[in-house]
């Protein structure tokens, strides 16, 4: 069955004390990895996917990278405004547009 | 520019009461979709569709309908709300291809009492 697992569940973080969040996904094949934003009473907002492993991209104070089995968000220097809460998404090679979203990782920096 | 909109915010129902909340994109995506954001659990699809004129099923479609009206609009709908159905929803829309990002709403809060 394909699952997505991301941890921890959540993280406090100093202002400037880098830090990683992990998402390890168990799928037949993989088509993409997805990692999303998403504040409070809002939409999870699109940043980076991965397609292969290796891959390695990056945002500002975020860079994601890829593995076989697991994505790290590297998360460097944060500020308070990186508080939010980080969700990743694994697509199938055999899905019809589904992806499989794990549970989250919630974020808090602190000043 | 809007992306996806999603109407009503909030909503409370009783049990047994119908209601569809709507969602527009401005993006000229083909493709949208519907999910539900419950806590502790990721969000699930309930149904898609990959062009206009197509839905298919998603993970959790049980006491849901759809229908994609044009290009620009997907809704949903609950024929008879049950309290298990509260949640919040999200609506999202994709360029062709599957493995394109999807883009989402600002989501429904519903509650059914």
């Amino acid at each position: 069955e394909d699952q997505v697992t991301q941890s921890p569940e959540a993280l406090r973080l100093q202002e400037g004390e880098s830090s990683s969040l992990n998402c390890s996904y168990t799928v037949s094949g993989l088509r993409g990895l997805f990692w999303y934003r998403q504040d409070p009473g809002k939409g999870p907002e699109f940043l980076f996917t991965l397609y292969s492993a290796g891959e390695e991209k990056e945002k500002e104070r975020l860079k994601a990278t890829l593995t076989k089995k697991e994505s790290f968000l590297h998360i460097t220097a944060p500020k308070p405004e990186d508080s939010a809460t980080y969700l990743c998404a694994v697509q199938a090679l055999d899905s019809s547009y589904k992806l499989i979203f794990g549970s989250g990782t919630r974020l808090l920096v602190r000043p | 520019n809007a992306g996806v909109t999603q109407t009503p915010k909030f909503q409370v129902l009783k049990t047994g009461q119908s209601m569809t909340l709507q969602c527009a994109q401005d993006m000229n995506h083909n493709s949208m979709y519907w999910y539900r954001q419950d806590p502790g659990m990721g969000l699930r699809l309930i149904y898609y569709s990959a062009s206009e004129g197509t839905t298919d099923k998603g993970e959790v479609p049980n006491g849901y309908n759809v229908s994609r009206l044009n290009k620009r609009e997907f809704s949903l709908r609950l024929e008879s709300a049950a309290p298990s159905q509260t949640s919040v929803y999200f609506c999202a829309s994709s360029e062709t291809g599957r493995e394109r990002p999807q883009h989402f709403g600002d989501g429904t809060r519903l509650s059914i009492l």
